[in-house]
């Protein structure tokens, strides 16, 4: 049963350029979160989607996008890149369970902004 | 909007000590906890969860936390720890029916052999 998979695992950037990040989640699973983790941080939630549909947004410029495909696969876009968008991009498949949910994390993509 | 708040940064123990690692979080209705663990190269992992019910859970490789709705605490506790505990330790919550998770700053632990 495979899990969480997200690609490239490492990619460099300079200043204004665009990335996609990209996320399949666990088999069965509709539902899809974005987790900033800065280096020396707790992760910070970026967007959730459900169905294809943005259920969820935390605090980040909107130069942060996403999408969700009919196969439930997912798209973090960043556009004109900032130095500080240099981190640990994750991505968490959810189980959905009523009020009991359980987030299953990718291993991630790291940026770095030069 | 939940906070969460790790007391410890980083924690160094000899293997047989016990491990608890305190969190705290802030937010007045329902919540849902968690413990995620990062070991060395890996990716998060889920530790254990509180959803409801008994408020003393137990997770994966000895680790247990007790919730204590009146202080709006999750600590996690291992009796006993091994050198292979070694990592980093979030403390998590999201409001029931919400999918955002708040993550607390984690704790990093070092077990030495």
């Amino acid at each position: 049963d495979a899990g969480v998979t997200q690609s490239p695992t490492h990619l460099i950037k300079t200043r204004g350029q665009h990335v996609t990040l990209r996320c399949s989640p666990i088999s069965g699973h509709k539902s899809v979160s974005w987790y900033q983790q800065v280096l020396g941080q707790g992760p910070q939630f970026i967007f959730q989607y459900y169905e294809k549909e943005e259920r969820g947004r935390g605090n980040f410029p909107d130069r942060f996008s996403a999408r969700q495909f009919p196969n439930y696969s997912s798209e973090l876009n960043v556009n004109a890149l900032l130095l500080g968008d240099s981190a640990l991009y994750l991505c968490a498949s959810i189980r959905l369970a009523g009020a009991s949910n359980e987030q299953f994390f990718g291993p991630g993509t790291r940026l770095t902004v030069l | 909007a939940q906070s969460v708040s790790q007391h410890n940064h980083h924690v160094i123990l000899s293997e047989a000590a016990s491990l608890e690692l305190g969190c705290n979080y802030s937010y007045g209705g329902t919540v849902n906890l968690f413990w995620y663990v990062q070991y060395p190269g890996q990716h998060l992992q889920l530790l254990l969860k509180y959803f409801s019910g008994d408020p003393l859970v137990k997770g994966i490789k000895g680790f247990e936390a007790e919730f204590i709705k009146s202080k709006f605490s999750f600590n996690l506790r291992k009796p006993s720890v091994q050198w292979s505990d070694t990592a980093e330790y979030f403390c998590a919550v999201n409001a029931i029916n919400d999918y955002k998770l708040s993550f607390g700053a984690g704790t990093t632990v070092t077990v030495r052999a």
